[in-house]
């Protein structure tokens, strides 16, 4: 069964710096999500992308983030200058055309800020 | 605005025993709900969906959820627990018409004891 990959799965970064997270999704959807999960608080939305422009963003993701669609295959969040608060898992997501059909998840990519 | 309330942080049962794991929603549009399985370091899966077609909604793993529009409600039950499905559990929704964005429930740690 095909999945959403992410890379690298474990990623530890100074604050300040900058950091990309990868994510390839499924080959054959169209919208494409960014989630975060602090440790020991809930899922949050971050930003959905469709035909290479962000659909819909939430107030956690402002000017320090940012999402490209550099090829055909992959789908970036970066963290311009990360803060301490960035630390947590950062899940990608995918779904095929129509708002009804699910998200798929990879298994994320845990970043810390030291 | 939509959100979801699980009424439950932390659930135990005996294996072979039956599993309710309790759900509230609340949604301005015709919602679409989906509960996800998360095991110990790895994605989201996703467990079973309803999108406005039968109300009882039959998952993988033998798990099934039933929409009740008037409790807005949508818990999840299994009829026979396994060790195997020691796991945290998500409710989540997401609105038709409203964007394909999900909202989280805090989740529910279900734990099965032998």
């Amino acid at each position: 069964e095909p999945e959403v990959t992410q890379t690298p799965s474990h990623q530890v970064t100074q604050m300040g710096q900058e950091v990309i997270l990868r994510c390839v999704p499924i080959s054959n959807h169209l919208y494409f999500y960014w989630y975060r999960q602090i440790l020991g608080q809930k899922v949050e939305f971050l930003v959905s992308f469709y035909n290479n422009e962000i659909s819909e963003k939430s107030e956690i993701f402002d000017d320090q983030f940012s999402v490209e669609r550099p090829d055909g295959s992959n789908f970036t969040l970066k963290i311009r200058s990360t803060k301490l608060e960035d630390s947590a898992m950062y899940f990608c997501a995918s779904s095929a055309e129509t708002s009804n059909q699910p998200q798929h998840f990879g298994d994320g990519t845990r970043l810390s800020i030291l | 605005a939509q959100s979801v309330t699980q009424l439950d942080s932390h659930v135990s049962v005996s294996e072979g025993t039956p599993v309710l794991l309790r759900c509230n929603y609340s949604s301005s549009y015709s919602p679409s709900l989906f509960w996800y399985v998360q095991h110990p370091n790895k994605g989201l899966q996703l467990l079973l969906k309803y999108t406005s077609a039968a109300t009882l909604v039959k998952g993988i793993n033998g798990f099934e959820a039933e929409f009740k529009k008037s409790e807005t409600s949508f818990h999840l039950t299994k009829p026979s627990a396994h060790m195997s499905d020691a796991a945290e559990y998500f409710c989540v929704v997401s609105e038709t018409g409203g964007g394909n964005k999900l909202t989280f429930g805090t989740g529910t740690q279900l734990k099965v004891e032998l």
